[in-house]
């Protein structure tokens, strides 16, 4: 089954950190750039990161640049977004999402990630 | 930047409605729109400014070029009422527009 899978969501003070994991399945997980995308409570869609299929290269939005990290385990069918000194702003579901070209073809359903100042 | 209108509908089953995304400054045709129902994950539609998705019904179609785009559903199902985003692809980054919410008249 093709197929993506968050976790590692939850409550956590600001200034705090967490790691949040997406797990493929089903297809060429190593032949995929990945996307993390969120969405605040009651807010629109805003990207956050991509990796390479090969994580040769690494993108990330102004918004958590220097504070998230986004890399890759391709033996392990697994993308992770690491997010250090969080902010009540970056309260939002998280979603990852296989990049297919120009758009996303593929998402997970998304994990909760609410930081409490 | 994609401005969406309007930033909601009411719309009744059967009736044809059009969304559409503007773009701040002239863009390639890599525009894709996806329909978000409450607490699930977006699903795309279209992609490439018009190319309908694998699975998605041909009551969907969408067009546009330069700045303009429109997404239009002909004949209103009641499995469409739900919020709609445009989305723009920029060498590496996803910029998606603010969202049109279609609600049931």
């Amino acid at each position: 089954q093709v197929q993506l899978v968050e976790s590692g969501g939850g409550v956590v003070q600001s200034g705090g950190s967490l790691r949040l994991s997406c797990a493929a399945s089903g297809f060429n997980f190593n032949t995929y750039g990945m996307h993390w995308v969120r969405q605040a409570p009651g807010k629109g869609l805003e990207w956050v990161a991509l990796i390479w299929y090969d994580a040769s290269d690494k993108y990330y939005a102004d918004a958590v640049k220097g504070r998230f990290t986004i890399s890759r385990d391709n033996s392990k069918n697994t993308v992770y977004l690491e997010m250090n000194n969080l902010r009540a702003e970056d309260t939002a579901i998280y979603y990852c999402g296989r990049r297919e070209r120009s758009h996303v073809d593929l998402w997970g359903q998304g994990v909760l990630v609410s930081v409490s100042s | 930047q994609l401005t969406q209108s309007p930033s909601s509908l009411s719309a009744s089953v059967g009736d044809r409605v059009t969304i559409t995304c503007r773009a701040s400054q002239g863009m390639s045709r890599y525009l894709a729109w996806y329909q978000q129902k409450p607490g699930q994950a977006p699903k795309v539609l279209i992609y490439s400014t018009s190319t309908l998705q694998t699975g998605v019904p041909s009551r969907f179609s969408a067009s546009g070029s330069g700045t303009y785009f429109t997404l239009t559903i002909n004949s209103l199902q009641p499995e469409d009422f739900a919020t709609y985003y445009c989305q723009q692809f920029n060498s590496y980054s996803l910029t998606f527009g603010g969202g049109t919410k279609v609600e049931i008249k």
